[in-house]
């Protein structure tokens, strides 16, 4: 069975700081990995994806990702936070019908 | 085409009732997914359709729960004697065989009283 888990459960930064949110997965077959932001009382907004390919994924509002086969690993980066980054960050593993499993999901608080 | 949508947004009930919530998918989209969010957890999977027919339910669908795509556009997620644990988000997303990206509505909040 797939799974996934997220290292952080909250992540505190300053504003401008790097950051980096840590998404382990497992899985027996090839997967589909992708990194979405939640702001409070919505739904889910795809930030990126990984489907093939190069393995360095860039996204939108300047995040990209880079899935580590060997380590099992689609770790989510951005080199300058800002205020509004703050929200709940979810990885999740797709199968072949599309369905999704969600890490527990990383709260990441840029402090001004 | 707006995105989805989901109706309605918060949904108050007394324990017992029924409750229903509507899912409008993405027009072209063939792939119809409900989730259950509850505080500080990630989305949970619940049941997955394609068209009109209802692939796969997870076992967190009790036999309270059912839900029914007719002619394979919008999606209703029926709970029945609801109860206090049924409290959550309710998600649902739409995406298509040739796009492997699900689009997500804005959540429908359940709260049983």
């Amino acid at each position: 069975a797939q799974s996934v888990t997220q290292l952080d459960s909250q992540v505190p930064v300053f504003e401008e700081a790097p950051v980096e949110l840590r998404c382990n997965y497992s899985s027996s077959v090839s997967v589909y990995l992708f990194w979405y932001v939640q702001y409070p009382n919505q739904g889910l907004q795809l930030l990126l994806k990984y489907l093939s390919g190069s393995t360095l994924v860039k996204g939108i509002n300047g995040f990209e990702a880079e899935f580590n086969k060997s380590q099992t690993s689609f770790h989510l980066r951005k080199p300058s936070v800002h205020i509004s980054d703050t929200a709940e960050y979810f990885c999740a593993v797709s199968e072949t019908t599309g369905k999704l499993i969600f890490g527990q999901g990383t709260t990441l608080q840029v402090k001004p | 085409d707006t995105g989805v949508s989901q109706d309605p947004r918060h949904k108050i009930t007394k324990r017992g009732q029924n409750v229903t919530f509507r899912c409008d998918p993405i027009s072209e989209h063939n792939r119809l997914y409900w989730y259950r969010q509850t505080l500080g957890q990630g989305p949970e999977f619940l049941t997955y359709f394609q068209n009109e027919a209802q692939l796969e339910k997870s076992r967190l669908l009790s036999d309270r729960f059912s839900a029914e795509r007719p002619k394979g556009s919008f999606s209703t997620l029926e709970i029945q004697r609801t109860e206090q644990g049924d409290s959550a988000m309710y998600l649902c997303a739409s995406s298509s065989r040739t796009v492997q990206e699900a689009f997500f509505g804005q959540g429908t909040r359940l709260t049983v009283v």
